[in-house]
């Protein structure tokens, strides 16, 4: 397995432009987590899924971010507009709920808003 | 609330030292206890994980954890460090009824010196 693929691996964007990232999980998981490490606020669950539906959206900051799971194999996180405390490295991670218990995270993608 | 908690923010050993990094968590259900690695650069990566049955559980790379119930803790140790132990250790705990949603502590970045 090719394990969770994000894209892309590198973002960096003027502030107020709309960044999108993405995510595809490991084939056959059912949850699906987006993260946000900082410095300052270490790692941070922003949302996740299981089944493709959104169970908890707390740690989303504020209506900028929003994020999709279209289907059982693609993800995204959106940000618009961007601004340049967004930056941070966001990693998405799946796991197999009701099987197993641990998470697979992907590479990640650093932001860096301008 | 839940939270979890990591004793050390940064360690500092010379190869051959001993490790313990300690985590304690809140709650006193069921839970499933996890500790990830992350090397400089890279994505988090799972070390070992406690789901029940004997209490110290061994992973990769040399390193164990103990879980004491009665403490509310999930030590994590190695008897000898080397100089790519270097990283960022994460302990993560999953309380029941998560849909494999897990709690991280700040995380404790160990540097190891030749």
């Amino acid at each position: 397995d090719a394990g969770v693929i994000q894209s892309p691996r590198h973002e960096v964007t003027e502030m107020g432009q709309e960044v999108t990232l993405r995510c595809k999980p490991i084939s056959g998981h059912n949850s699906l987590f987006w993260y946000r490490q900082t410095m300052m606020r270490g790692l941070e669950l922003l949302i996740y899924f299981n089944n493709n539906v959104p169970i908890d959206d707390s740690g989303m900051p504020e209506d900028r971010f929003s994020a999709k799971m279209p289907n059982a194999s693609f993800s995204t996180l959106k940000i618009q507009p961007s601004e340049p405390r967004d930056s941070a490295v966001y990693f998405c991670a799946s796991s197999l709920f009701g099987q197993s218990y641990e998470q697979y995270f992907g590479p990640g993608t650093r932001l860096t808003v301008t | 609330a839940q939270s979890v908690s990591q004793h050390n923010h940064h360690v500092i050993l010379s190869e051959a030292a001993s490790l313990e990094l300690g985590c304690n968590y809140s709650y006193g259900g069921t839970v499933n206890l996890f500790w990830y690695v992350q090397y400089p650069g890279q994505h988090l990566q799972l070390l070992l994980k406690y789901f029940s049955g004997d209490p110290l559980v061994k992973g990769i790379k040399g390193f164990e954890a103990e879980f004491i119930k009665s403490k509310f803790s999930f030590n994590l140790r190695k008897p000898s460090v080397q100089w790519s132990d270097t990283a960022e250790y994460f302990c993560a705990v999953e309380f029941s009824g998560g849909y494999n949603k897990l709690i991280f502590g700040a995380g404790t970045r160990l540097a190891v010196h030749p």
